[in-house]
């Protein structure tokens, strides 16, 4: 399967400043995908990154705060703006693949982020 | 769309069984997954079947699907202290591939 690599893995920012958050991946793909995992809370999903277009956002999401580049198949970036301590989550990228015929998701160590 | 309904916590005592529970809204689901996340980890896929099935074994891991009840249950044989970690039961609904997350088992396996 793909190997997904993200940076920052861990991050502590102050409010009102921006981080981004970058997803590298070994093999070329055509949607990545970013989700947001709050602290005890399910996975939500925030954009879906294609290359060569603008990202799909999710309801309740919005590009002026996170805003997605998706230069190449192997590589997305993911940019908190303007923070506040309720954006302290883990963000993680992911990609689509077929497994023995499933399409599964395949998902980075995540980027854990403070807000103070 | 789909919701998924899991419980939050889950305690046993290393080498006994381990049964982990979901309940699935959307009966059209085509496939149901189990992830594994380690602390500070990602999400590790652990299993999944397709709807049209009603069990799937792999080495310690059996999963058993309900469509009637819009069920599906992961049971880890000989728990183990290493398998301590947070369970996601996941399905995707319809024509969409991306599946829709419960919130997560923490699973304690205590000696």
């Amino acid at each position: 399967s793909a190997v997904i690599s993200q940076k920052p893995s861990r991050d502590i920012c102050q409010r009102g400043t921006s981080l981004t958050i970058q997803c590298q991946v070994d093999s070329q793909v055509t949607m990545m995908f970013w989700y947001r995992q709050q602290p005890g809370q399910s996975l939500t999903l925030i954009a879906t990154a294609n290359q060569g277009s603008e990202a799909t956002y999710e309801s309740g999401f919005v590009i002026d705060k996170f805003p997605i580049s998706r230069p190449n198949l192997t590589f997305s970036t993911l940019t908190v703006s303007n923070m506040s301590p309720e954006d302290s989550s883990i963000y993680l990228c992911s990609v689509e693949e077929t497994i023995s015929g499933a399409n599964v998701l395949t998902f980075g160590a995540g980027s854990r982020l403070t807000v103070l | 769309g789909e919701d998924v309904e899991q419980s939050l916590f889950l305690s046993v005592r290393e080498g006994d069984s381990s049964v982990i529970n979901c309940t699935y809204t959307d009966s059209s689901s085509t496939y149901l997954y189990w992830y594994k996340q380690e602390p500070g980890a990602g999400l590790q896929l652990l299993t999944y079947i397709f709807s049209n099935m009603d069990m799937k074994q792999d080495q310690r891991l059996t999963v058993l699907l309900n469509k009637k009840d819009k069920h599906l249950s992961l049971r880890i044989a000989d728990t183990q202290t290493g398998d301590s970690a947070i369970y996601f039961c996941a399905g995707s609904s319809g024509g969409s591939y991306i599946p829709t997350f419960g919130r997560g088992t923490s699973l304690i396996v205590h000696p």
